[in-house]
């Protein structure tokens, strides 16, 4: 039972306009979402995360929105350049534990 | 301030070996996680410490276990090596309150031929 899912694998977008990674959970009980990006053979690097009390989320060129009633969050990158090609991933955790559910991660390319 | 050391970052093992995974998480958190990253089944959590006791496990067999010490560096353990263990393994840390935020490691490459 996959309680978090993003369900496109890829994303190919031109440099300079704008990412939206997608992300949907099913366990009401999450309060507490992060997104990572990552590269091969390396941790997770923090992006940005959302508490449930919030609807939105800003930093730089990040933003994450958050729809409880559609349990659903995306990341917008504005305007994305080349370095942000990446695996992105979507994590939740419920309040009280440290326990990430991940997703499958999306893949974000940038081209020039 | 230092991130999260994870060592080794690469190890070779054979089939039926053990092996052990150190991770000292940033001064001053006391939660370490420890997560397993593979093609098929992405990123799945493993178990969590604080204050040295086993806080929340994952779905895994008894083969891998963990402790922490006091000082919070924290270790994991998999005996009975199998060609499915083959992975990258994460380590997190997190602090409390304000100082609240999930950090990970570089990984520890862990190949069982």
């Amino acid at each position: 039972d996959q309680q978090v899912k993003q369900n496109s694998p890829s994303l190919s977008v031109q440099e300079g306009r704008i990412s939206i990674l997608n992300c949907d959970y099913t366990n009401s009980m999450f309060d507490y979402f992060l997104w990572y990006k990552k590269y091969p053979a390396e941790g997770p690097t923090f992006l940005i995360s959302i508490s449930s009390i919030k609807d939105k989320n800003e930093d730089g060129r990040f933003t994450v929105f958050l729809n409880k009633s559609a349990k659903h969050l995306s990341l917008h990158i504005v305007p994305s350049q080349p370095g942000d090609s990446a695996v992105y991933f979507c994590a939740a955790k419920k309040s009280g534990s440290e326990k990430l559910v991940f997703g499958k991660g999306t893949k974000l390319t940038v081209n020039p | 301030k230092a991130g999260v050391t994870q060592t080794p970052r690469y190890l070779i093992k054979t089939r039926g070996q053990q092996v052990t995974l150190s991770c000292s998480p940033i001064s001053g958190h006391r939660s370490v996680s420890w997560y397993q990253q593979t093609p098929g089944q992405g990123l799945q959590f493993l178990f969590e410490y604080f204050s040295e006791t086993q806080r929340n496990k994952g779905n895994f067999p008894g083969r891998f276990s963990g402790r922490q010490f006091s000082n919070s560096r924290s270790e994991m353990n998999v005996s009975t090596l199998e060609l499915g263990d083959s992975a990258l393994y994460l380590c997190a840390s997190t602090g409390q309150g304000l100082n609240y935020g999930y950090t990970f490691g570089s990984g520890t490459r862990l190949t069982v031929v």
